[in-house]
This record gives structure tokens, sequence and C-alpha cells, in this order.
């Protein structure tokens, strides 16, 4: 599977959107691009998935380039409670999953 | 109530001992997860189980064990604790095919070896 970078952390104002980018230049053509999240401690939410389209569900945006080296998540509204660590994982529904690969994410803090 | 569930939330036990950590999920999905995760650092796969008769190796499964009892059930044992294994362990499941392989988490287990 791909790997990902992403910033180690990022503020964002409470209301205003929240831009989270994420590299991906080596992603090949069935790999997905998922983003979740963790909010101190807790188990990984899931947030949103999407292979090449741009993807919207209650939660945020996914902004895939069209290359799709590169990914955008968008909170579109940041709250308080959207204070977490977000990670974007890019891999294939049919490999195994002992390549699954979280890293360290972006921790996003909103500021009030 | 949740859709994965574990326990214990929280153990403290000592270097040498056996113990076992559990996962129950209601979302009837065929694969589950072991991770474990320390300070500071993302997500780490120990074991993982696409079905009831199938077990496979994460990139960390020295010193543990696991039992799928039934689709639903899935437990880690540390068969001799040590103190590096304190960690904080989630379990995870996904259902192939319908959602990509979305993963839904439990609400995690807090170990300490001491």
């Amino acid at each position: 599977d791909a790997k990902t970078t992403q910033p180690p952390s990022m503020d964002c104002a409470e209301g205003r959107a929240a831009n989270l980018p994420c590299n991906h230049s080596t992603i090949s053509g069935n790999e997905y691009v998922y983003w979740y999240r963790q909010i101190h401690s807790q188990g990984p939410q899931y947030i949103i998935h999407g292979l090449k389209n741009n993807e919207t569900n209650e939660m945020a945006s996914l902004i895939i380039t069209e290359d799709r080296k590169s990914s955008t998540l968008i909170l579109p509204h940041a709250t308080l409670r959207d204070t977490a660590v977000y990670y974007c994982i890019v891999r294939s529904p049919q490999t195994g999953a002992n390549n699954l690969f979280f890293g360290t994410g972006t921790r996003l803090t909103v500021i009030p | 109530d949740a859709d994965v569930t574990q326990t214990p939330r929280n153990r403290i036990t000592k270097t040498g001992k056996r113990i076992m950590l559990e996962c129950s999920q209601t979302k009837g999905h065929d694969r589950m997860y072991w991770y474990r995760q320390d300070p500071g650092l993302g997500l780490r796969l120990i074991y993982y189980s696409f079905d009831v008769k199938d077990i496979n190796k994460g990139e960390i499964s020295d010193g543990y064990s696991v039992s799928r009892q039934a689709q639903a059930k899935f437990s880690l044992s540390l068969e001799s604790a040590i103190p590096n294994q304190t960690a904080l362990y989630f379990c995870a499941t996904s259902d192939f095919g319908r959602s990509q392989e979305t993963q839904y988490f439990g609400p995690g287990t807090r170990l300490l070896v001491l």
C-alpha cells in the first residue's frame, strides 16, 4: 500500500473550515483514500473514503486531485469536538490487512 | 449500545502473568483485528482474522496469541506479559465488499504491565 505524508499539526478557528492535506504520490489505481480520526485515546473513528471522485457525507468532504497524488479532508465548520488526530490511509481493499498503516497523522486543534 | 465492545477497559497486571483481552461485535462483520497503540505513535497491527477459521499475524505478533471463538468474538492473549506490552489495545471489525474495508473500532483497553 502507498505511504502517506501529513503535516504533524494544524490549528483551526472554531466555526471555520478545517482543511487537512495528505500526500500520497505513489498511490496505485486500485487504492482508496481513507480518513479516520482519533479523539484523545478513544477508538479511531471512520470519517470518509474515496477512490477518485470527490465525496461528501454528514461529517466531512474529501477532495482528491485529478492525478490522485494528494487529497484534502474538509471539515466545513470545525467545532471544539473536532480536536483530534486525523489519519490519512491509502490502501486497496483487495490486499491483506497485514500492511494497513495508520502512521502518526495530523493533530488538529480547534481554537475557540 | 456500542457496536464493538472491549473488556476490560483498563487492566493492571504483573510481569509473567497471562491475560486475555476480549472483543465482541454486533455489526455482523466477518473481519476482526487487534491493534496496539503506544504513546505518540500510530496503530500497529497485531493479528487479524477474516473469518472464524482464519487467523493471520500482523506486524507485531510476537508475545501475543488470538482466538476467534465465533464470528462476533475475537480474543487477544498475552501468554506472559512483559512491561513493554504496556499500551492501548484496540479491536476493530470490517465488512469486506460493502464498504471497501472501512474499519470500526472499539473503545480500547488500557493495559499496564508492572
